[in-house]
Parts: C-alpha cells; sequence; structure tokens
C-alpha cells in the first residue's frame, strides 16, 4: 500500500528558509492531491496547503506569503519550502495524501495516508 | 476562514461506554466533515469522510452523522485502543480547517 515519508533536516535557524521533501512508494504521485500540515507542539493541526500532481497549487493564506509546495513526478515526491522562520513555525510537520469522491457538483476530499511526520525546530 | 468547534475538548468514559464528541462549523458545510483519530507520537488516522462515510479498514463501532453546521462523531462501545484525540476537519473549502481536538481518556 501507498506510504510516505517525510524527510530534511530537523533544526532550522530563524530567518532561514525550512525545507521538507515527501517521498511517496507504494503507488504513483500521479492522479492525486498531496499536501503539507504541521502541529506545534502540544497543539492542534494547521493545514499549510496541498499540490496536485500536474503542479498546481493551494495555500493557506496566513502562510501563502512564505509557503512554496512543488512536486517531482520523476521521483515520486513532492516538497514544502518555508521561508523567513521563526520560533513559531517549530511544529511536527506531516505530508498526506488527499483522497477524492466524486458527489456532484463538487468533490469530497480527505487525508487518507499520512506520513509518519519529522519534527522541525526553529532555533538559533 | 471556516471555524470549527469541537466539545468536549476532554471526555473520561470506561471501556464499554458510548462516546459521543461534537464538532461545529461556523458557516454550513453540508457534509464536506472529516473525522481523524490521532494517538500520542503518531499521525493521525483517517475514521470517517463526508460526515459519515467509514474509511477502509475502520471499526463499525465509530460513526458519524450530521450536516450543515453540527455533526457527531460516535464511538458504541469503547475499546482500549480507541483512546486517543479525535478532530474534525472541514473540506468544504480552503483552507481546510481542523477543530482544536477532544482528548478521549480511560476513567
Amino acid at each position: 500500500q501507498v506510504q510516505l515519508q517525510e524527510s530534511g533536516p530537523g533544526l532550522v535557524k530563524p530567518s532561514e528558509t525550512l525545507s521538507l521533501t515527501c517521498t511517496v512508494s507504494g503507488g504513483s504521485i500521479s492522479s492525486y492531491y498531496w499536501s503539507w500540515i504541521r502541529q506545534p507542539p502540544g497543539k492542534g493541526l494547521e493545514w499549510i496547503g496541498y499540490i496536485y500532481y500536474s503542479g498546481s497549487t493551494n495555500y493557506n493564506p496566513s502562510l501563502k506569503s512564505r509557503v512554496t509546495i512543488s512536486v517531482d513526478t520523476s521521483k515520486n515526491q513532492f516538497s514544502l519550502k518555508l521561508s523567513s522562520v521563526t520560533a513559531a513555525d517549530t511544529a511536527v510537520y506531516y505530508c498526506a495524501r488527499v483522497g477524492v469522491v466524486p458527489a456532484a457538483p463538487y468533490y469530497y476530499y480527505y487525508m487518507d495516508v499520512w506520513g509518519k511526520g519529522t519534527t522541525v525546530t526553529v532555533s538559533s | 476562514d471556516i471555524q470549527m468547534t469541537q466539545s468536549p475538548s476532554a471526555l473520561s468514559a470506561f471501556v464499554g461506554d458510548r462516546a459521543t464528541i461534537t464538532c461545529r462549523a461556523s458557516q454550513s458545510i453540508s457534509n464536506y466533515l472529516n473525522w481523524y483519530q490521532q494517538k500520542p507520537g503518531k499521525a493521525p488516522k483517517l475514521l470517517i469522510y463526508a460526515a459519515f462515510s467509514l474509511q477502509s479498514g475502520v471499526p463499525s463501532r465509530f460513526s458519524g452523522s450530521g450536516s450543515g453546521t453540527d455533526f457527531t462523531l460516535t464511538i458504541s462501545s469503547l475499546q482500549p485502543e480507541d483512546f486517543a484525540t479525535y478532530y474534525c476537519q472541514q473540506s468544504y473549502n480552503t483552507p481546510y480547517t481542523f477543530g482544536q481536538g477532544t482528548k478521549l481518556e480511560i476513567k
């Protein structure tokens, strides 16, 4: 079955750029949306954004000015970049697949496969 | 953004009890509502999507209901492995938003 694995530095300095990659195994990255979600220590979940395998994106407006999500279909990977980080960006970062079920005229979206998460600490 | 509010924030119950968690949206979201379970140190797990559709592999003691602004997650007979934190999430529009979570603890 499809598995996701996050990777990237666990420590980032303030004002620098956080960069994470999610590798998809056991299935193709094509024909799905892929999302990033984060969870600060002891707090709830925050949706960061998603990307379609074709490259179209949708970001949370609260982070939009600092976020870039990209996809590399040849490597079955998608990535997150978050610029100008502060201590408030310290969190566990999860990647997830977005499942879709048609429900005319719209679609049901839900995050059905998650990576295990990776902890990113912003500190000098 | 659509605000999602869960109640209660914490719930204590015995094994075998019936547990009910409520989620309220700040505007109507039809039935674009998902429920997740999260255990300490683990990623969230999808339980229910589209308000009442059970995700494959999830035990039938979990059920969801509701439409519009008010939704419910019910666990019919609590098992030891059900003690966790539960989140609702709306997918009516972006940004997707989650409730603050309900921590279900064993009594």
